[in-house]
Parts: C-alpha cells; sequence; structure tokens
C-alpha cells in the first residue's frame, strides 16, 4: 500500500486559495488519488479523486503530475468554513490507508 | 436514504464488559468498513467487509470481531473491553467502481472504557 506523506497543519486567511501538497512516491499503476475532508465530531467526507491530470469539480481541483508521485488539492477562495482536516489517500479498490491528514485553520 | 447510520452515539463501559457497535447503510453499497479514530491521529481501520458473510482483517482488528450477517449491516464487538479501545468508531460504506471507492462515512459512535 502506498504511503502519503502531507503537511501536518496549514494556516490561511478568508479569501485565499489553498493548495495542500500530499507526496506519494510508490503509487502503484492501478492506484486513483482522493481526497477527504472531516470535520470535528463527523465522519470524513469525500472531496475529489483522480488518477492523472487535473480534476476539477464544484468545490476543489486536484492537481497531479505525469509521474504521479505528488498531487495538489486546491481550494480556491476558502472560508472559515473549510476549516478541517484534510486527507489524502492513495489506492485501488478497498486496499486504501487514511494518515494523519492536514490540519487547515482559516483565520479571518 | 438515511445514508450510513450507527448506534449507539456514545457508550460509557467498564474494562472487561462486552458490547456491539451497529452500522446500518440504505445504500445497497457491497463494502463497509469500522475505523477507530483517536484524538489527533487520522483513521485506522479495523475490520472491512466486501459482501454479506464476508469479512477481513485491517489494520488494527485485535480486540475487535465483526460481522456481516445482512448485507445493510455490519456489527463490531467488543468482547472484553479496554481503556485502550478508548475512541472514536466509524462505520463507511462504498460501492465498488473498479476504482478507488467513495466512501460515505457515519456520524461515528464515542466509546469510552473505564
Amino acid at each position: 500500500l502506498a504511503k502519503t506523506t502531507q503537511p501536518i497543519s496549514m494556516d490561511s486567511y478568508e479569501g485565499q486559495e489553498v493548495n495542500i501538497t500530499c507526496s506519494h512516491n510508490n503509487i502503484a499503476t492501478n492506484d486513483y488519488i482522493t481526497w477527504y475532508q472531516q470535520f470535528p465530531s463527523q465522519g470524513p467526507r469525500f472531496i475529489i479523486q483522480g488518477y492523472k491530470t487535473k480534476v476539477t469539480n464544484e468545490v476543489a481541483s486536484l492537481f497531479i503530475p505525469a509521474d504521479r508521485k505528488s498531487s495538489t488539492l486546491s481550494l480556491p477562495r476558502v472560508s472559515l468554513s473549510d476549516t478541517a482536516v484534510y486527507y489524502c489517500l492513495v489506492g485501488y479498490d478497498d486496499k486504501i490507508i487514511f494518515g494523519k491528514g492536514t490540519r487547515l485553520h482559516i483565520l479571518p | 436514504n438515511a445514508g450510513v447510520t450507527q448506534t449507539p452515539k456514545f457508550r460509557v463501559l467498564k474494562t472487561g464488559q462486552s458490547m456491539t457497535l451497529l452500522c446500518a447503510q440504505d445504500m445497497n453499497h457491497e463494502y463497509m468498513y469500522w475505523y477507530r479514530q483517536d484524538p489527533g491521529m487520522g483513521l485506522r481501520l479495523i475490520h472491512y467487509s466486501v459482501g454479506e458473510g464476508t469479512t477481513a482483517k485491517g489494520e488494527v482488528p485485535d480486540g475487535y470481531n465483526v460481522s456481516r450477517l445482512k448485507k445493510q449491516n455490519f456489527l463490531l464487538g467488543l468482547e472484553s473491553a479496554a481503556p485502550s479501545q478508548t475512541s472514536v468508531y466509524f462505520c463507511a460504506s462504498s460501492y465498488p467502481t473498479g476504482g478507488s471507492d467513495e466512501q460515505f462515512f457515519g456520524p461515528g459512535t464515542r466509546l469510552t472504557v473505564l
């Protein structure tokens, strides 16, 4: 199973774009990259998933370089409500592992 | 649809007591998972199931047992609770898509073992 490395915590201000990078050097050919968001006292919630290049949805964008050894979650114009823990997962089918995540703190 | 529900929401046990946590999903998902989350930590997989009647061990299975007698339910049992099992327990379910499946999580059960 591919291991992921992401920053423990980040601070940003309202209205800024936030980029969280995840390193996954031993990603396998079949593995997808998935990001989840978790608010206090709640279960994680799926944000976005990709395999290569760029994926965008109404919440975020996911950038994956050609070698797929890293990925970047981009949150445009964050608000206070985006304060949460963000998990980067790499895996395929049922074989995924949640790491410790990145604790994102948005300041007014 | 209720999605994924967990019963109970809170529970306090004494060391050595037993209990069962119930997870139910109404999305007809094949896969179901039990995780635990300790303060400041990510989620660690305890057991999971890829279909009715099947179960498999995750990262931290010791001290827990599971059963998946019905597709919509996944039970997590603690036969003899220990203080180290104080944690928040999350259940999740997913539908195999041939890629990396989106997991849908329940609200969690906060368990304290004294």
